[in-house]
């Protein structure tokens, strides 16, 4: 069993959407949660970091973290078709800068003009 | 927001050769650096933590006698691919975290293509 479980999808939704994005977790000693977004033939940037459980917002994206049940979400709302990307979701049982991410598949997303 | 370089985008090489990616934190010393190796519609998979003036550590699995990293100063770490074949072909990212923000966000290069020819 992975650390880390994602469904790489593809998922493809119309503009103005909202999109869910899920991950599953196998490790209880993590505690900080991040998503990235990766476009093709780049490298990942950060979307949204959160630590141990609640939600966090910043405009349209709400990340949730269920440590209980060792789920975390991703929410899009009002997708554009600029959010059209790969979505990983990255974890870390560590604060310090030593602590190594691991991550999720991947999800591919497609937002349809 | 901390800036992580990464040297070459691409790199065409023959099967047998060497091939050096460069890492570079711009704004922030790392004393670590992280080195991932991605194939396509895959995840970022660890491949070894790059540590300033000691030995990286590696994932299972990675062959460091291949895989050279080498982290000489708070700025830079490299990546030889040594000996390279086709099946080394993949999409290499290097990240680093800055010590100095209170969170654990990890900056991430742009990533180095490797085709193996």
């Amino acid at each position: 069993q992975k650390e880390v479980e994602q469904d790489p999808g593809p998922l493809s939704v119309p503009e103005g959407a909202i999109v869910s994005l899920n991950c599953t977790y196998s490790n209880s000693a993590f505690q900080y949660f991040m998503w990235y977004r990766q476009y093709s033939r780049k490298g990942p940037e950060l979307l949204m970091y959160t630590y141990s459980s609640g939600n966090k917002e910043d405009g349209r994206f709400t990340a949730q973290v269920d440590k209980s049940s060792k789920y975390i979400s991703l929410f899009i709302r009002d997708s554009q078709p600029s959010d059209s990307a790969t979505y990983l979701c990255a974890m870390s049982a560590s604060s310090g800068n030593t602590g190594k991410l691991i991550f999720g598949q991947g999800t591919t997303l497609q937002v349809k003009p | 927001g901390a800036v992580v370089s990464q040297h070459p985008s691409w790199v065409i090489c023959k099967s047998g050769t060497s091939v050096k990616i460069e890492c570079r934190s711009l704004d922030f010393q790392a004393t670590t650096m992280f080195w991932y190796r991605q194939f396509p519609k895959q995840s970022l998979m660890l491949m070894a933590t790059s540590n300033e003036g000691s030995k990286a550590t590696y994932e299972q699995g990675v062959e460091k006698d291949k895989f050279l990293i080498n982290h000489a100063s708070l700025t830079l770490s490299t990546l030889t691919v040594t000996s390279a074949h086709p099946e080394d072909s993949s999409f290499y990212i290097c990240s680093a975290r800055d010590p100095g923000l209170m969170n654990t966000e990890a900056f991430f290069g742009q990533g180095t293509r490797l085709t193996v020819v």
